[in-house]
C-alpha cells in the first residue's frame, strides 16, 4: 500500500525566515511526488512535480529515496506562502496503477 | 476556459435520499478523480478513471458509486448517504495518469447530510 505522511498539521515561521514543510512516504516502487498548494478560497494547484526538479514561487523540494522523504522547503518565507500544503504520491505499480495518495495536509502560516 | 465544474457547489440532503454531484472538464483530460477533504485526515481519494469506461477504486470508495460514460464527465453518486459522508469533495482531472501529469481541481463542493 502507498502512504503519505505529513508530521506537522500546522507550521508558523516569521517573514523572512526559512520554512521546512516535511513529506515521507511508502511505497515499493518508484513513486513520482508532488507538492500541491491551496490558498485561502482558492482550488488546490500544483506547486511543484519532483522529476521536473524546479524552483517554483522559491520552493524547492528534493525527492531522499533513501529517507524516503520529500520536504518541500523555502529560503526566506513570504507572507503570501501562508496556505495549507499537500504532498502527494503517485503509484504505478500493481493495483494501484495510477492512484494518488495525498498526505493529510500541512497549514502553514507566515507572520510579519 | 480551462475548467473542471462541479455542481452543485453546496448540497444539505437527509440520510437516505440519493444524490449525484457532477464533474465536467473541458480539456479533453483521459484522468478524472473524486477526493474528500476533511479536517486532520487531508485529502483521500475516493475514485478514479484512466478513461472511459475505466474506473478504480481509491482509498475510501465505501459508500459511493462513479461512472465514466464519456471523456468530459465523472459523476459522483451517493446512493444512501450516511452523516460521516459530510465532508468537501473535490473533482479533479489531468491530461493522463504519467509522470508529468497535473492535476486540476474543481472549487469543490461541501455536502452536508443531516
Amino acid at each position: 500500500a502507498q502512504r503519505v505522511t505529513q508530521p506537522e498539521k500546522l507550521l508558523s515561521v516569521f517573514k523572512g525566515a526559512p520554512v521546512e514543510l516535511k513529506c515521507n512516504y511508502s511505497y515499493s516502487g518508484s513513486p513520482e511526488l508532488f507538492w500541491y498548494v491551496q490558498y485561502s478560497r482558492q482550488r488546490l494547484q500544483l506547486l511543484l512535480r519532483h522529476i521536473s526538479r524546479e524552483s517554483i514561487k522559491g520552493f524547492t523540494a528534493d525527492l531522499n529515496k533513501g529517507e524516503t522523504s520529500f520536504h518541500l522547503k523555502k529560503p526566506f518565507a513570504q507572507e503570501e506562502d501562508s496556505a495549507m500544503y499537500y504532498c502527494a504520491l503517485i503509484g504505478y505499480g500493481g493495483t494501484s496503477y495510477g492512484k494518488l495518495t495525498f498526505g493529510q495536509g500541512t497549514i502553514l502560516t507566515v507572520h510579519p | 476556459e480551462a475548467q473542471v465544474t462541479q455542481n452543485p457547489r453546496y448540497l444539505i440532503t437527509v440520510t437516505g435520499k440519493k444524490l449525484t454531484v457532477t464533474c465536467s472538464q473541458n480539456m479533453n483530460h483521459e484522468y478524472m478523480s473524486w477526493y474528500r477533504q476533511d479536517p486532520g485526515l487531508g485529502l483521500r481519494q475516493i475514485y478514479y478513471s484512466m478513461n472511459v469506461e475505466v474506473t478504480d477504486k481509491g482509498d475510501v470508495p465505501e459508500g459511493y458509486k462513479v461512472s465514466r460514460k464519456e471523456k468530459r464527465n465523472f459523476p459522483l453518486i451517493l446512493e444512501s448517504p450516511s452523516p460521516n459522508q459530510t465532508s468537501l469533495y473535490f473533482c479533479a482531472s489531468s491530461l493522463t495518469s504519467g509522470v508529468r501529469q497535473t492535476q486540476y481541481f474543481g472549487p469543490g463542493t461541501r455536502l452536508l447530510v443531516l
